[in-house]
Parts: structure tokens; sequence; C-alpha cells
């Protein structure tokens, strides 16, 4: 079965630190997706790629986050530099052509901000 | 603003009963909706995707109805298992100008455990 893959599965890193986040979409998705869950606040997204041009990153803080698709591969999510609310675990997922595709989810990044 | 509402938060049953995972979301003007199954520390993993033109759709023991007037769908599970315990959510892909918004906006979920 094809899988969205992503890494690190769990990061812990101290305050100030940059971090790097990766995903590889699914082979032939043209949308992808990363979205922050937290217990208080649930699934929310943070930004938005379709054929690897951003459509929505208002879920971001631009101050310190960063979303790219350096190609059809890969997506990243960099957070510079990183605060303790950022401690969530962070899901990529991807999405094929047409609205009526469901979107398919990686197993996350757990991330710790000491 | 475009919300998505499931209760109850948390729900546990006996194996075998059948039962009824309720969502409901503001504003009828929906594109789909998805259910997503969570285990703990995993991924979500897609169930059902129902199209804004479509009452329902069923997989195995699993039928999600869609009703956009009321502003509600329904998660049916028949003859629960243990293996069903899982964090059930419901995601809303709300119309936009010229076709789907895209993103997917959730609830928070219901956390169901299946005694044996």
């Amino acid at each position: 079965d094809a899988r969205v893959t992503q890494t690190p599965r769990h990061k812990v890193t101290e305050m100030g630190q940059e971090v790097t986040m990766r995903c590889q979409p699914i082979l032939g998705h043209n949308t992808v997706f990363w979205y922050r869950q937290t217990m208080m606040q649930g699934l929310e997204l943070l930004a938005y790629f379709r054929n690897r041009a951003p459509l929505d990153d208002s879920g971001m803080p631009k101050d310190r986050f960063s979303a790219e698709m350096p190609d059809a591969t890969l997506a990243t999510l960099k957070i510079q530099p990183s605060e303790p609310r950022d401690s969530a675990v962070y899901f990529c997922a991807s999405g094929g052509g047409g609205g009526n595709q469901p979107q398919h989810f990686g197993d996350g990044t757990r991330l710790s901000i000491l | 603003k475009q919300e998505v509402t499931q209760i109850p938060a948390a729900l546990s049953v006996p194996e075998g009963e059948n039962l009824v995972l309720n969502c409901s979301f503001t504003d009828s003007a929906i594109y789909n909706l998805q259910w997503f199954r969570q285990d703990p520390g995993k991924g979500l993993t897609s169930l059902l995707l129902i199209q804004s033109s479509q009452r329902e759709q069923t997989s195995g023991r699993l039928n999600a109805s869609l009703d956009k007037s009321s502003g509600r769908s329904t998660l049916y599970i028949a003859a629960s298992q243990p293996g069903d315990s899982a964090t059930y959510l419901c995601a809303v892909n709300w119309r936009t100008y010229g076709g789907s918004q895209g993103n997917l906006i959730f609830g928070k979920g219901t956390k169901l455990s299946v005694k044996p």
C-alpha cells in the first residue's frame, strides 16, 4: 500500500533550536497538507500545497514557521526558533487530483520543545 | 465560522453492540465529509468519504450518512469489536468559489472503547 512517510517520528530539542520535519507524499498525489494536533486545539491546518505551489498558509505563525516543497516527492516544515508552545504532533497528508479524493495521513512527527 | 462538533467526546460500549457516532457542522455548503480513525500514537486512517451529493457510504461494518440540511453526519458501526477501539474523527471540506476549499476542518473526535 502506498503511504505518506514522515521523518523524524520523534524529536526532542531545546527552545531556540531549528526544527525541520520532512514528508514524502504518495507518488502521484498533487496536494500536500501540514496539520498540527494538540490536546487543546485538536487538528489544525498549518499549510496546504497544490502542484507544489502554496495555496494557504494562514494557519502558520509566519515569523517562525516556513513550509516548502522543493520537489514533488518532498515537503518540509521548519520552525526557527522553536518555542515550548510548538510542542505537538505534526501530520502531513496528501491527496490525489480532484476535491473528492480522500486525504491520506502519515504517522506524524511528535515534537517536544524543552 | 466553519466548525465541526463531535459529541460525545468519549463512549464505552460492550462488544457486539451496534453504535452511532455523531458529527455536526455549521454551514451546509460542504464539498465532502470524511470520517477517520486514529489509533494511539498513530496517524489518521481514512474510513469513508461522502460527497455532498451523496446520502450515505458503506464499507464493511461501517455506514456513514450525511444530512446537509440539518448539518449532521453519523457513523454507524455494526457488531462492535474490541479492535474498533480508537478515536473517530469527522472532517469537513467546505465549498469555495471554483470548487472545494481543499483543506479539512476537523472535529475533536469521539474516543470509542469497546469492552470484551
